[in-house]
Parts: C-alpha cells; sequence; structure tokens
C-alpha cells in the first residue's frame, strides 16, 4: 500500500512564475490536507479539501494561492505569480476520515520550493 | 482555538541517557494529541497518538507520552536515546467538537530538535 506521493520533490522557480505541486493521497483516502513549513518553523495548516469540496481554507493566502481536489486524479495546490516569500516545503497529508474514529493524518515527503 | 507550546527549541543528550521533550497544549474540548518526528529533507513520521483512552501512550521506537489534563500536557520520553533519535520532533494538537469528532486541521508546536552525542 503506497503512502501519500508528492512531486515534484524539489521544484525551482523564478518570481512571478507558476508553481504547481500534485499530491495523491493513501489508497482509500478521500481527505487531503495541505500545509507549508517555512524555514526554521514548524508546519502551518493551509486547506482541507474532500473530492470537489474544500472544507476549510483559513490558512490559505488569500491571493495567488489555490487548491483543488478534482474527482479523478491528485490534489493540486498552485501558487501564482511566486515570490521568495513563498520559498518553503510544502506538505500534503491524507486521511480516510472516518467520523466514528479518531483521524491519523498521514504525510508527504513533501515539495522543496525555491524561488529565484 | 488550539494551541500547542514545545517548551525547548533544541535538546542535547548522550547516547543511552532519557529523552524528554516538553509540550503543553490549550484546547476548547477534548483534544487529540500526536507527536510527529521529521528527519532532515524527510517528511513526517508518526511516533504516537493519543485519543482520549490510556492516558500512557506507547508508540513507535521505544517512544511513549503521557496526556495529564490537569497540566495540559503531552510529554514524549524514552527510557534510552540512540544515535538514530536525533531529528525534529513535533507536538501536534487536533481539537475536537463536542462529539468528539476532529475538525480536521492540525496545529504543529515549533519543534525540538534533539541531538544526541556518542
Amino acid at each position: 500500500n503506497a503512502g501519500v506521493m508528492q512531486n515534484p520533490r524539489h521544484l525551482v522557480r523564478r518570481r512571478g512564475q507558476e508553481a504547481r505541486l500534485r499530491c495523491s493521497p493513501m489508497k482509500g483516502h478521500s481527505h487531503v490536507y495541505w500545509y507549508r513549513q517555512l524555514p526554521e518553523e514548524g508546519l502551518k495548516f493551509m486547506v482541507y479539501l474532500q473530492k470537489e469540496n474544500i472544507i476549510d481554507e483559513s490558512g490559505m493566502p488569500k491571493e495567488r494561492f489555490s487548491a483543488e481536489f478534482p474527482k479523478e486524479g491528485p490534489s493540486i495546490l498552485r501558487i501564482q505569480q511566486v515570490v521568495r516569500g513563498d520559498s518553503a516545503a510544502y506538505f500534503c497529508a491524507s486521511s480516510p476520515r472516518n467520523p466514528l474514529i479518531q483521524e491519523t493524518q498521514y504525510f508527504g515527503p513533501g515539495t522543496r520550493l525555491l524561488v529565484l | 482555538a488550539q494551541s500547542v507550546t514545545q517548551l525547548d527549541s533544541h535538546v542535547s543528550v548522550s547516547e543511552g541517557t532519557p529523552v524528554l521533550l516538553r509540550c503543553n497544549y490549550s484546547s476548547s474540548y477534548s483534544p487529540s494529541l500526536f507527536w510527529y518526528v521529521q528527519h532532515p529533507n524527510k517528511g513526517l513520521q508518526l511516533l504516537l497518538k493519543y485519543t482520549s483512552a490510556a492516558t500512557l501512550v506507547k508508540g513507535i521506537n521505544g517512544f511513549e507520552a503521557e496526556f495529564k489534563k490537569s497540566e495540559t500536557s503531552f510529554h514524549l520520553t524514552k527510557p534510552s536515546a540512540h544515535m538514530s533519535d536525533a531529528a525534529e520532533y513535533f507536538c501536534v494538537v487536533s481539537e475536537n467538537n463536542r462529539g468528539g469528532t476532529s475538525y480536521g486541521k492540525l496545529t504543529f508546536g515549533q519543534g525540538t530538535i534533539l541531538t544526541v552525542h556518542p
């Protein structure tokens, strides 16, 4: 059973370009979470998605960032017109979201974004 | 709202000696609590979790943590450190509603870097 997959593992972009980060959840998991880890900091929640729905986007910056989790295919975190401050590690996690049990989120290896 | 405070940003121990990583939390209702470990340039691995069952939780690699509601603490311990334990450790809280269902998002502490000396 493959774990959470993220690609690319490393991404270099110049200021003003777009960054697309992909996340495939574990098999059987229908809920995806994105977190950002800035240098020397802990992870900060960005967004929580179910297939075709955004459940909680309270941690997403208001501009340039968007996320989706389509019916088919991976979840995508999209950053438009990247700036140097977007350089960070972006982690995706997934869970089965069984409401009867306390959920564990399983994390992917992360995508390390460097903006030049 | 929930929050997590890891009381030490760095902990240094000698191989074979005990490890104590401290964590305090705040939460409106009964939370779920986790410890994750992150090795350099790697993803996060779950060490253990507390979900309102036994207050002493045993995890992988000999780690355990005790949930103390009166002290709002969830400290991580290990009797004997190994060189491979050197990593960054995150205490994490997931807030639950009155019915015990998670809201989903995790709140992370700032992390504690554990160094193990030979």
